[in-house]
């Protein structure tokens, strides 16, 4: 099956730190990628879809101006969460959606946790 | 909001069948059901998919019932590995996002 990588697959930072987190789709080009969030013994969390060469749609209750995504290329897509705070720690996850098969599928990422000091 | 209710945790024998059950009472006629699971601090797995007719595949057959209110994830042996939080989501063919519900945490006993 088609393969989503995230790097990093772990990262500490302190309070007031940007984290850029990276998701690219190795097997196919992107156009539509998403990004959630699952805290710890909760779901997973739709935050935003990212769109290739257009500003991404958010979901609604999550803030644009700290969760920035950037979609420059068919496969990557990067998640900036700005001035994080320990209520950002959580489990990141992408995913891409593949337009070209027949069910729309989603292929999702080994997810990037991020823990705020 | 996710459109599908499931049990929070299930347990099952290993080697034997894992039978995990979706209630999606308010399915369109245009939507689809999706399997995937999640193990421990991993990215969701697809598993499987359907419309209304029974599927199979190499990992799970899903059940779907005629009405399509409901389906059954089967996991025909399970093993240790199998051991994740299965999640059902109804979606149309077409349509972008999946919104995950709370799905079921299935324990494979040895």
């Amino acid at each position: 099956g088609a393969v989503v990588s995230q790097h990093p697959s772990w990262v500490i930072c302190k309070s007031g730190t940007s984290v850029k987190i990276e998701c690219r789709s190795l097997d196919f080009q992107a156009t539509t990628m998403f990004w959630y969030r699952q805290f710890p013994k909760q779901s997973l969390m739709l935050m935003a879809t990212s769109n290739e060469g257009s500003k991404a749609t958010y979901e609604q209750g999550v803030e644009k101006d700290k969760f920035l995504i950037n979609h420059a290329s068919l496969t990557l897509s990067t998640l900036t969460v700005t001035s994080a705070h320990p209520e950002d720690s959580s489990f990141y996850i992408c995913s891409d959606l593949n337009r070209g098969s027949s069910y729309n599928e989603q292929f999702f990422g080994p997810g990037t946790r991020l823990t705020v000091l | 909001d996710a459109k599908t209710t499931q049990p929070p945790s299930m347990d099952c024998a290993e080697g034997r069948a894992a039978n995990l059950p979706c209630n999606h009472s308010t399915i369109s006629g245009n939507e689809y059901v999706y399997w995937y699971r999640q193990i421990h601090s991993q990215g969701p797995q697809y598993i499987i998919h359907g419309l209304k007719n029974n599927e199979t595949n190499e990992m799970a057959s899903l059940i779907i019932t005629e009405d399509r209110k409901s389906s059954t994830l089967i996991l025909p042996h399970a093993t240790l590995r199998d051991t994740a939080v299965y999640y059902c989501i109804v979606r149309i063919n077409t349509g972008n996002q999946f919104y995950f519900g709370t799905g079921t945490s299935l324990t494979v006993i040895p």
